[in-house]
């Protein structure tokens, strides 16, 4: 079946650090993939997609490159802020799934101080 | 106004007993969704749900079943409760078009089992 891998947190991060957040994927079919944030005592929020290989999905200084060859989709940014403090998710949908339903790694918690 | 909604916010109950709790999208999406997050912010899939068929994980205990009285809602019933049904439940929707679509997430109702 389908599974998403991520780095366990919590990331601790200064403000304007580079952050990486590793993701890697199984899928029976052709995926789309997506960053999810959840900020605390909210729901998800969508931050970015890629629908095809070498797609880059970008929002809020966030980027992702699905690269199918490694079965990744890493999230960078390159300077975080306090404001970035939330809970990471990476998900896949997959063709072959009926239901178009979401499979999400576990969260990786971003903890970034001042 | 918000597009996809929960109520209640917070839900405290004894074991055995059945609850309700309730999902509504104001996007004039056609399938919606519920997560279930555990203590350790987990997201797994429970049902997606359209106005044609109802995808169940197959993990999910029969106590809990979806019933959608028309397009804009899908209710998550769950009977006999138990301590391990403690989590957070997220609602979602989405306008399920080949496989580039998003799913807008409700503010998630905290469900606790004593």
């Amino acid at each position: 079946g389908d599974s998403v891998t991520q780095m366990e947190g919590p990331v601790t991060l200064s403000e304007e650090a580079f952050l990486t957040i590793n993701c890697t994927y199984t899928a029976t079919g052709y995926p789309s993939l997506f960053w999810y944030v959840q900020y605390p005592g909210e729901g998800l929020q969508l931050l970015l997609k890629a629908t095809k290989a070498d797609d880059k999905g970008s929002n809020k200084g966030f980027e992702a490159t699905y690269r199918k060859e490694t079965t990744s989709f890493h999230l960078e940014k390159g300077s975080v802020q306090v404001s970035d403090s939330a809970v990471y998710f990476c998900a896949l949908s997959d063709s072959e799934n009926a239901g178009n339903m979401l499979t999400f790694g576990g969260g990786t918690r971003l903890m970034v101080k001042p | 106004d918000t597009a996809v909604s929960q109520t209640p916010k917070y839900l405290v109950t004894q074991m055995g007993n059945d609850k309700s709790i309730k999902c509504e999208q104001n996007l004039g999406h056609d399938t919606m969704y519920w997560y279930k997050q555990d203590s350790k912010k987990f997201l797994k899939i429970m049902f997606s749900y359209n106005n044609k068929e109802l995808i169940i994980n197959e993990t999910v205990p029969n106590r809990f079943s979806p019933k959608s009285p028309d397009k804009a809602h899908l209710n998550l019933h769950i009977n006999s409760l138990e301590l391990g049904d403690s989590a957070v439940y997220f609602c979602a929707s989405s306008q399920v078009s080949g496989a580039d679509y998003e799913q807008y997430f409700g503010p998630g109702t905290r469900l606790t089992v004593t």
